[in-house]
């Protein structure tokens, strides 16, 4: 009973390829994130969607794009791979709206993307 | 520019010992505070939650503080053991930009 899984765990593709992460979560939350962690560790947002609508949407290449066919599914896709793409890409769910930062959010195991 | 700041980034003690976690941040429109866990090649546990008007949240052997008007948090581990090491995360839910803003981490190791 996993609250909030994403597919594939690992993914290595070549630069220039076109690409899919996918996340489920089980919560009955609201809001659904995109983070990105770089190979500092640094973890920082890049989308948030609240009842399939887009609230943040940070500096972040138009190659990728967001997709939440509904509120318990946010799934990414990235084209045109860089070898710059490659790090640990997570989902993340929470209760609320556009202050879903007050609420506690609960991350997935993250998908580890290796561009070539 | 909104950071956070943890010290140290890395820490080893030997089992048993008791230890603080420092956590510092820079925006003033904080709502709130997390601490979060995450061991290797998993994804993130959240620990504890701190709201703005609070001072601190215990849960088991740990507990987080806040002072607001210093900028900094910290996480106190009573009695740690080997099953503690992990990178532990703080991030605070700022109502300026609402968005949670992360810090890099301290990446503890507990030895037996």
């Amino acid at each position: 009973d996993t609250a909030v899984s994403q597919t594939p765990k690992y993914l290595v593709t070549q630069m220039g390829n076109d690409k899919s992460i996918k996340c489920e979560q089980n919560l009955g939350h609201d809001t659904m994130y995109w983070y990105k962690q770089d190979s500092k560790k640094f973890l920082k947002i890049m989308f948030s969607y609240n009842n399939k609508e887009l609230i943040i949407n940070e500096t972040v290449p138009n190659r990728f794009s967001p997709k939440s066919p509904d509120k318990a599914h946010l799934n990414l896709h990235i084209n045109s791979l860089e070898l710059g793409d490659s790090a640990v890409y997570f989902c993340a769910s929470s209760r609320g709206g556009s202050r879903s930062y007050i609420y506690e959010q609960y991350f997935g195991p993250g998908t580890r993307l290796t561009v070539t | 520019k909104q950071e956070v700041t943890q010290i140290p980034a890395a820490l080893s003690v030997p089992e048993g010992e008791n230890l603080v976690l420092n956590c510092s941040f820079t925006d003033s429109a904080i709502y709130n505070l997390q601490w979060f866990r995450q061991d290797p090649g998993k994804g993130l546990t959240s620990l504890l939650l701190i709201q703005s008007s609070q001072r601190e949240q215990t849960s088991g052997r740990l507990n987080a503080s806040l002072d607001k008007s210093s900028g900094r948090s910290t996480l106190y581990i009573a009695a740690s053991q080997p099953g503690d090491s992990a990178t532990y995360l703080c991030a605070f839910g700022s109502s300026n930009t609402g968005k949670l803003i992360f810090g890099q981490g301290t990446t503890l190791q507990v030895k037996p």
